[in-house]
């Protein structure tokens, strides 16, 4: 497969900070996207990275590492409301972005 | 504004039979994609459409799927004599631009179960 992800479940108390990891073969994906899907729902991106660096958004923290063609995110201070799948999302610069997605990692955090 | 719309939510359907399913874009939106979901998986790519156009079908499993957009806006998935194999969530979404990295607005997917 092009991108892996471990499917979890990954059961986290709530405040806990959350790693969650991808990935992937080719060389040439150029974005990285962190989507969120809850149960009976479609997926709904939650942040995204052009290239390598990190990224920040709140209690949310995107990594690239194109080196080791390695992904992360990181949740500070989690909720239950954190509670759902969470699907990386690779794809590749210019085109019309078709995208290529992780298998997604269950999350569940307790309060 | 209204997102992607799906319809039917669930379908079930018996062995053979055909199906159809309906993604109503948001407006204006020129990039609607397919993907199908299994069971436990990340979404997997059917079809892309600019547009009426359909520029990429490699994803489609197999000659039964077939995919139209003929205005522009609405796209049906349509699955001809399904199998076991075809159970999944149908999900859609549409972008607003043809390149570039432009969000992918889903739809919450049609679930389809054959029996």
């Amino acid at each position: 497969k092009e991108v892996e992800q471990d499917p979890g479940p990954l059961s986290v108390p709530e405040g806990a900070i959350v790693s969650l990891n991808c990935t992937y073969s080719n060389s040439a994906f150029q974005y990285f996207m962190w989507y969120r899907q809850y149960s009976r729902k479609g997926p709904e991106l939650l942040m995204y990275t052009y290239s390598s660096g990190n990224k920040e958004d709140g209690r949310f923290t995107a990594q690239v590492d194109k080196s080791s063609k390695y992904i992360s995110l990181f949740i500070r201070d989690s909720q239950p409301s954190d509670s759902a799948t969470y699907l990386c999302a690779l794809t590749f610069s210019g085109g019309y972005n078709k995208l290529i997605f992780g298998a997604g990692t269950r999350l569940a955090v307790h309060p | 504004g209204a997102g992607v719309s799906q319809s039917p939510r669930y379908k079930v359907a018996k062995r053979g039979q055909d199906v159809a399913l309906r993604c109503d874009p948001i407006s204006g939106h020129v990039s609607l994609f397919w993907y199908q979901q299994a069971l436990g998986q990340g979404p997997e790519f059917l079809t892309y459409f600019q547009n009426e156009a359909q520029l990429d079908k490699s994803g489609l499993p197999s000659d039964r799927f077939f995919a139209e957009r003929p205005e522009g806006s609405v796209s049906t998935l349509k699955i001809q004599r399904t199998q076991q194999e075809d159970s999944a969530v149908y999900l859609c979404a549409s972008s607003l631009e043809d390149r570039g990295m432009y969000e992918q607005y889903f739809g919450p997917g049609t679930r389809l179960t054959v029996t």
